[in-house]
């Protein structure tokens, strides 16, 4: 089993750019997470999906996009970027919801706005 | 407000000294805590969860929900144990999340 895994592990981006970073898990979890991580600070919740075709915003949804088409990809849409959006993003999957499951997460994606 | 607060970015402590890392929370609900871990070059995993009352690694850590808190402690510290250290709460506010707090680095020295 891979796990979770995130692509790419580092990107640099220009202000007003857009990409897109993925997501993948093999547990055939129904849950998944984005969260993203600013110096300092614990990590926050941006969106989540409780199974293929149901995504919903978490605490800080804006600037950020996502689908799930299917239960094993959540991919995270960011259409112009800023430089608030400079963070580490992690990518997470449960089999449940968060309160009764282990949440397994992804090695992070590092990414830079400039 | 829903919160986590660990007061400390790093400790520092020698090897074979106790360790004890600080969460507290802020939560109206029953909360259900747990303690997730990063070791270098490694994704970050779950140590231990209030409601299981286990030892992992030679960790625990109890919730006192009088002083509204979940310290991570061990007797011995190891240099394996060098990572960086995240106290999580549950809540529930239309949806199941976890809160995390900023984490604290361990820095174990021989």
């Amino acid at each position: 089993n891979a796990g979770v895994t995130q692509t790419p592990k580092f990107r640099i981006l220009k202000i007003g750019q857009s990409m897109t970073l993925q997501c993948a898990q093999d547990m055939n979890h129904n849950y998944m997470y984005w969260y993203r991580q600013d110096p300092g600070m614990g990590l926050k919740l941006i969106y989540y999906s409780v199974g293929a075709g149901i995504t919903d915003k978490g605490e800080v949804p804006n600037g950020y996009n996502v689908s799930r088409s299917t239960t094993e990809d959540f991919p995270l849409r960011l259409e112009l970027a800023a430089p608030s959006q400079t963070s580490v993003y992690f990518c997470a999957s449960s089999y449940g919801e968060a309160s009764g499951n282990t949440i397994y997460f992804g090695e992070g994606s590092w990414l830079t706005v400039v | 407000a829903q919160r986590v607060t660990q007061p400390e970015k790093l400790l520092s402590v020698f090897k074979g000294a106790p360790v004890e890392l600080k969460c507290n929370y802020s939560y109206s609900g029953s909360p259900e805590l747990f303690w997730y871990v990063q070791y270098s070059r490694q994704r970050l995993q779950l140590l231990l969860r209030h409601i299981s009352r286990e030892s992992i690694k030679g960790f625990t850590a109890d919730l006192n929900k009088g002083e509204t808190s979940f310290h991570l402690k061990k007797p011995f510290a190891q240099e394996e144990d060098s990572a960086m250290y995240y106290c999580a709460l549950s809540v529930r506010s239309g949806y199941n999340k976890l809160i995390f707090g900023a984490g604290t680095r361990l820095a174990v020295h021989p």
